[in-house]
């Protein structure tokens, strides 16, 4: 099955480091991701819908210079937390999908605690 | 913005009992998917529904999409410890690009021994 993989699975750093989070399609050619936020005990928030090649599209409320994302291959998109504080504090979750009808297919989530 | 909302937020039961978890829209989702979430972990899909009124089936689990398009449900039968999680439902809106998947607020289920 479609395999995507997401790299680091936690990271714990001091405020004011960027930090920069890795989403891998390891069996499929991903043409959009998806970044996700998702808060303790709730549901997944989209961030930015990121199509190869092309600038991300970002939800409502969404900080773009402070969540860059890029894709540049087929293969992979990052997300780049700038300047991160203690409430950037989270757990985000990338999603690949191979094409438009296509079923997304999710990483394990990378865990983020800003001290 | 489409709203999904997941009813009940919480769950615990213990094992061996049914239950049914709902998932309600005012709005038309063109499908709806059914997702399980566990601690530390990626949303995994169970099924995805498209027709209204249609039913599936996932050995104990029961997928149900109304025949409106606007709500969904789960049903669990004999429910087992390995079921413990967060059940989600998800879709995308049915007017404007379907690239996008809305989730639901979420249902967190314990079944306990």
């Amino acid at each position: 099955g479609a395999v995507v993989s997401q790299h680091p699975s936690r990271v714990i750093c001091k405020s004011g480091t960027s930090v920069k989070i890795e989403c891998r399609s390891l069996d499929f050619q991903a043409t959009t991701m998806f970044w996700y936020r998702q808060f303790p005990k709730q549901s997944l928030m989209l961030m930015a819908t990121s199509n190869e090649g092309s600038k991300a599209t970002y939800e409502q409320g969404v900080e773009k210079d402070k969540f860059l994302i890029n894709h540049a291959s087929l293969t992979l998109s990052t997300l780049t937390v700038t300047s991160a504080h203690p409430e950037d504090s989270s757990f985000y979750i990338c999603s690949a999908r191979g094409g438009t009808g296509r079923p997304q297919h999710f990483g394990d989530g990378t865990r983020l605690s800003i001290l | 913005t489409q709203l999904l909302e997941q009813s009940p937020q919480f769950l615990s039961i213990q094992e061996g009992e049914n239950l049914t978890v709902y998932c309600n829209s005012s709005s038309v989702f063109s499908s709806l998917q059914w997702y399980r979430q566990e601690p530390g972990e990626g949303p995994v899909l169970l099924v995805t529904v498209v027709t209204g009124g249609e039913v599936k089936k996932l050995k104990r689990l029961t997928f149900q999409f109304g025949d409106a398009r606007k709500d969904s449900s789960l049903h669990i039968t004999a429910a087992q410890p390995g079921d413990t999680g967060l059940y989600l439902c998800a879709g995308p809106p049915n007017t404007g690009t379907a690239s996008k998947l809305t989730f639901g607020t979420g249902t967190r289920l314990q079944v306990t021994l």
